[in-house]
């Protein structure tokens, strides 16, 4: 069974803090990790595909980055603010089959 | 485009009811995915089509649930009979997929929050 874990399960951070998560998975039958965002009450929302030990990706304020060989992925939020507040959910791809972290709950304090 | 699609949005039934979900999925899009969202287990695949052809449904928990896509905007996900385990939101999900090739964003619809009694 394939198993992805997140750290930390929940965060509380002031506006303005930098803040960052880890997402570990098995690196065998590796094709993609995905990172998503979830608001309560909406649908998760993609952020980031990433398919390349040393990947790299930005958006905005958020970035990723991937090591397939040690099984990690980290995201970063540069200077967070309250509209940043979600669950940031990692998938790990196998083959279209996605298989969620139980995700980290982030919330920004004005 | 409007997004994945999925009705009812909220649905209560009583336990023994038969349960239906629907789901239009982006046009275009020959994936399509149907996950449940509890609290014990987090969000898991129940069942993944291809060209509406049903590909990988290990994840179904039991016979009392089934899935089918008649065509290439359309599945219903059912339950029947329902319990009361089965309350969850169910979310459908679709994708472009590339031949042979794994990696692509899956767009979420909305999701049904289900509450059976």
């Amino acid at each position: 069974i394939l198993n992805v874990e997140q750290s930390p399960q929940s965060l509380h951070v002031q506006e303005g803090d930098s803040t960052n998560f880890t997402c570990s998975f098995p690196s065998s039958n590796f094709y993609a990790l995905h990172w998503y965002r979830w608001e309560t009450a909406k649908s998760p929302e993609a952020l980031f595909v990433m398919t390349l030990n040393g990947d790299e990706k930005k958006k905005g304020r958020i970035s990723a980055t991937l090591n397939t060989k040690e099984g990690y992925s980290y995201l970063y939020i540069k200077g967070s603010q309250p509209e940043d507040s979600a669950t940031y959910l990692c998938a790990l791809d196998s083959s279209y089959k996605l298989i969620f972290g139980s995700g980290t709950r982030l919330l920004v304090r004005p | 485009d409007a997004g994945v699609i999925q009705s009812p949005r909220h649905e209560v039934t009583e336990m023994g009811q038969e349960v239906t979900l629907r789901c239009k999925p982006i046009s275009g899009h020959d994936y399509l995915f149907w996950y449940r969202q509890t609290m014990m287990r987090g969000l898991e695949l129940l069942i993944y089509f291809n060209n509406n052809v049903p590909i990988d449904d290990s994840g179904m928990p039991e016979d009392r649930f089934s899935a089918k896509m008649p065509n290439a905007s359309f599945s219903t996900l059912k339950i029947q009979p329902s319990e009361p385990r089965d309350s969850a939101v169910y979310f459908c999900a679709s994708s472009h997929g590339l031949a042979g090739g794994p990696g692509e964003t899956q767009y979420f619809g909305p999701g049904t929050r289900l509450l059976v009694l």
